[in-house]
């Protein structure tokens, strides 16, 4: 595809559950990155991955949040036993190893009950 | 914690009208971006501007940066309906972008 795909688009799930958010960058973008969106609110930034190196985790808001990526594509954001506060759009953008520009997918809509 | 601050967080003018919107951070910055929001989905790059650069323009996008005073503006001409979005600033340090809380702007036809 053209652009960052993002999937699912909707999720409603119970507090304790898990859940499980996909990212799909741009073809040859080396970087990813995911961010969290309360209602209303800005962007707070959760994790980024760069290539193979070590993914900088410095945003992760607790021990229940991890996020893969393998290589260069597809990356995984996984939330643990979930709580009502994780509600919130989750969006992800790459962007090519030497551009600064992040290009952002559609997002996650994710409803903790 | 958010290292830009967008303001006003709030802004509604009419059709026509130019809208200024104004992001200030507190560290040094490899540059500064715009970015627009429409509808709580995806972010869409906007303009970039380089910390040794002052302005830059883009269509009816104008963009200053401050370094001295760690501030930026973003000022769209000529506003239309279709302007209606929030708009965030990210400053890039080594690799993150650090995004702001937004000014969500409304034009009135």
């Amino acid at each position: 595809g053209a652009g960052v795909s993002q999937s699912p688009s909707n999720k409603v799930t119970e507090k304790g559950k898990d859940v499980e958010l996909r990212c799909d960058p741009i073809s040859g973008h080396t970087a990813l990155y995911w961010y969290r969106q309360r209602l209303g609110q800005g962007l707070e930034f959760l994790i980024y991955f760069q290539g193979n190196s070590a993914p900088d985790k410095s945003g992760l808001p607790s021990d229940r949040f991890s996020a893969e990526r393998t290589g260069e594509s597809v990356s995984t954001l996984t939330i643990q036993r979930t709580q009502q506060e994780d509600s919130a759009v989750y969006l992800c953008a790459s962007r090519p190893g030497l551009q600064e520009t992040q290009y952002f997918g559609p997002g996650t809509r994710l409803l903790v009950l | 914690s958010q290292q830009g601050e967008e303001d006003p967080q709030a802004l509604s003018i009419q059709e026509g009208e130019n809208a200024t919107m104004n992001c200030s951070y507190k560290t040094s910055i490899n540059n500064l971006q715009w970015y627009r929001q429409n509808s709580g989905r995806g972010l869409v790059h906007l303009i970039l501007i380089r910390s040794n650069e002052r302005e830059k323009h883009s269509g009816r996008l104008r963009v200053t940066l401050d370094t001295s005073k760690k501030s930026s503006s973003l000022l769209i001409t000529a506003s239309r309906a279709a302007d209606t979005a929030s708009y965030f600033c990210g400053t890039q340090g080594a690799q993150k972008l650090v995004f702001g809380q937004g000014t969500r702007l409304t034009i009135n036809p």
